[in-house]
């Protein structure tokens, strides 16, 4: 059964420093989502991308943050200058539609574990 | 804006219970509500989707239902096992919005 993959597993970074997470979405999967979770905290929407370009963004992603997808099969998130609060794990999902259609599941990956000292 | 709410926030049971998880919802126009299985640091296994023109879905042992009128879905568990230990999560997606809000989750032991 297909699925949304994430690559590493876990990133260990210091602080300021650059990090990028890749995520492989379903083949025929036409939206991208990237969500984070702070311990013990709620998981909380980042950034969805269509055809592209950026269709929708939280607070959360300000100027640090960037996404991209640099080929036919990989999405990633870009942390530019990482701070101690960036620490979370962060998901990646994709879904076939979104909104009020029956292919608008989102399928999520394992994620990745971020810690910044 | 969406606002999901779930009760309880942790729960120990006896293996071999029936037990029922509750998600809320502030937004009635829901496009769906999703729930989904977190084990300890790990990613999120996707249970059951249901769409707003359903009722209910069912797998295995696995029942959830949404009442968009009321503003609740329920998450049944029958006959828990230990191996159902995890924290279970919901996330609702409503109009205006195509992203799903998630609720703080329930977290759940099934003891021996």
């Amino acid at each position: 059964e297909p699925e949304v993959t994430q690559t590493p597993s876990h990133q260990v970074t210091q602080m300021g420093q650059e990090v990028i997470l890749r995520c492989v979405p379903i083949s025929n999967h036409l939206y991208f989502y990237w969500y984070r979770q702070i311990l013990g905290q709620k998981v909380e929407f980042l950034v969805s991308f269509y055809n592209n370009e950026i269709s929708e963004k939280s607070e959360i992603f300000d100027d640090q943050f960037s996404v991209e997808r640099p080929d036919g099969s990989n999405f990633t998130l870009k942390i530019r200058s990482t701070k101690l609060e960036d620490s979370a794990m962060y998901f990646c999902a994709s879904s076939v539609k979104r909104g009020q259609s029956s292919y608008n599941e989102q399928f999520f990956g394992p994620g990745t574990r971020l810690t910044v000292l | 804006k969406q606002e999901v709410t779930q009760i309880p926030a942790a729960l120990s049971v006896p293996e071999g219970e029936n037990l029922v998880l509750n998600c809320s919802f502030t937004d009635s126009a829901i496009y769906n509500l999703q729930w989904f299985r977190q084990d300890p640091g790990k990613g999120l296994t996707s249970l059951l989707l249901i769409q707003s023109s359903q009722r209910e879905q069912t797998s295995g042992r696995l029942n959830a239902s949404l009442d968009k009128s009321s503003g609740r879905s329920t998450l049944y568990i029958a006959a828990s096992q230990p191996g159902d230990s995890a924290t279970y999560l919901c996330a609702g997606t409503s109009g205006g919005s195509y992203i799903p809000t998630f609720g703080r989750g329930t977290s759940l032991i099934v003891h021996p």
